[in-house]
Order: structure tokens, then sequence, then C-alpha cells
């Protein structure tokens, strides 16, 4: 079973620039998250999509960062303009929810930096 | 809000040691307590627990739930240089979204 993908790996950018990240989750996978991992702490969740609708974008800073599942499966989430604070990796994870518990698994992220 | 803490915060040991990580939480509808391994950048999934006191294993490496003590263990034993690794524990909350929300990690380092 493929795993979750995303792209690019990395990516370097000035800040003010745009960016967008790319994630394809596991087939068959309703729930797609975004999460960002500054240095040091642990995940932080950006955004939740059950299928393509948003469950939970409480913590996703809208003002610069969007993010968008359209079909359902891949999404995309973009920042404009970045700033230095940016700079993290971005993590893709997707699920299955059973009925009782859920696991999350998790794509090779994509590192970000803000120059 | 919703928080997760963990300790310590970085550990070294040597080979063949056996060491405890803790993990501690406080959220809202607690469904279940999940651990990841993080070497490089994508968290690889351990252990998912849901039931107090019941331990899951995997080979060396097992964990325990205590619901009543709103904590979970996570004990790697005779461990190897390979273990190296940022060890997450995180949090799986209620109602319909099954959120995680992550402690900072433990980050541990085995030297041969």
């Amino acid at each position: 079973e493929a795993g979750v993908a995303q792209s690019p790996r990395y990516k370097i950018i000035e800040k003010r620039q745009s960016v967008a990240f790319w994630c394809n989750p596991i087939s068959g996978h309703a729930t797609l998250y975004w999460y960002q991992q500054i240095l040091g702490q642990g995940p932080k969740l950006l955004i939740q999509f059950q299928n393509n609708g948003v469950v939970d974008d409480s913590q996703l800073p809208k003002d610069r960062f969007s993010a968008e599942r359209l079909k359902g499966v891949d999404s995309t989430l973009k920042i404009q303009p970045a700033k230095l604070e940016d700079s993290a990796v971005y993590l893709c994870a997707s699920s299955l929810i059973q009925i009782r518990t859920d696991t999350q698994y998790f794509g090779p992220g994509t590192r970000l930096t803000v120059l | 809000e919703d928080k997760v803490v963990q300790s310590p915060l970085s550990l070294v040991v040597h080979e063949g040691d056996t060491v405890t990580l803790n993990c501690s939480y406080e959220v809202t509808n607690f469904r279940s307590l999940l651990w990841y391994k993080q070497e490089k950048k994508a968290p690889t999934f351990l252990f998912m627990l849901t039931s107090s006191g019941i331990e899951k294993k995997s080979g060396r490496l097992s964990s325990i739930l205590d619901k009543k003590e709103l904590s979970s263990i996570l004990n790697i034993t005779a461990t190897q240089t390979g273990d190296s690794a940022i060890y997450l524990c995180a949090a799986n909350s209620g109602g319909s979204n099954y959120k995680l929300t992550f402690g900072k990690g433990t980050l541990l380092t085995v030297n041969p």
C-alpha cells in the first residue's frame, strides 16, 4: 500500500514570496490533515478535511495560509505572503476514521526555509 | 485548551540500557493516545492506546495507558543506536474531529 505522498521535499524562498505544497493521501482515506512542525516542537494541526469539506481550521492563519481539497483526494496548502516564522516542516497526514479510534499516517513532509 | 506534556525532553543513554518516556495529557473528550517515532521528518506510528492498564508490545517497545492519572509511558528495553529518534506522544480528542494534540517530543540518543 502506497503511503502519503508530499512534494516538494524542500523549499527555500524569501519572505513575502508565495509557496504551495501538495499532498496525496493513502488511497481510500477520507480524512486529510496539514500540520506545521517548528524545530523543537511537536506537530501543530493547521487544517483538517473530511472528504472535500473543512472540519477544523481553527489554528490556520487565514490571512496568509489557505488550503483546498477540491475533489476529496489530494490537497494543496498555500502560504502567501510568507514570513520568517513560517520556516518549518509541513506534514500531511491521512486517516481512515474508525468508529471509536483513529490512526493518522504521515507523509515525508516539506521543509520550508524562509529567508 | 488541549495539552500534552512529555518528559524528559531529551535523554542520552548507552546501548543496552532501558528507558522510560513519559506523557501526560489534558484533552476534552479523550479517545485514544498515540505514540510516534520521528527519525528524520515523517512521524511513524508505534502504538495506539485506548484502554487503561492494557500493555501494548512490539519487540523491545511497550506502552501502557493510565486513564486515571491521564498519562502514558513508553518503554524501550535493550536500546540500540537505531532507537535514536524523537518520540512523540499525541492525544486524540473528541467530537467528530478526531483531532491529535502532540507533545513536544522526547529526543532519545543512544550511544554505542
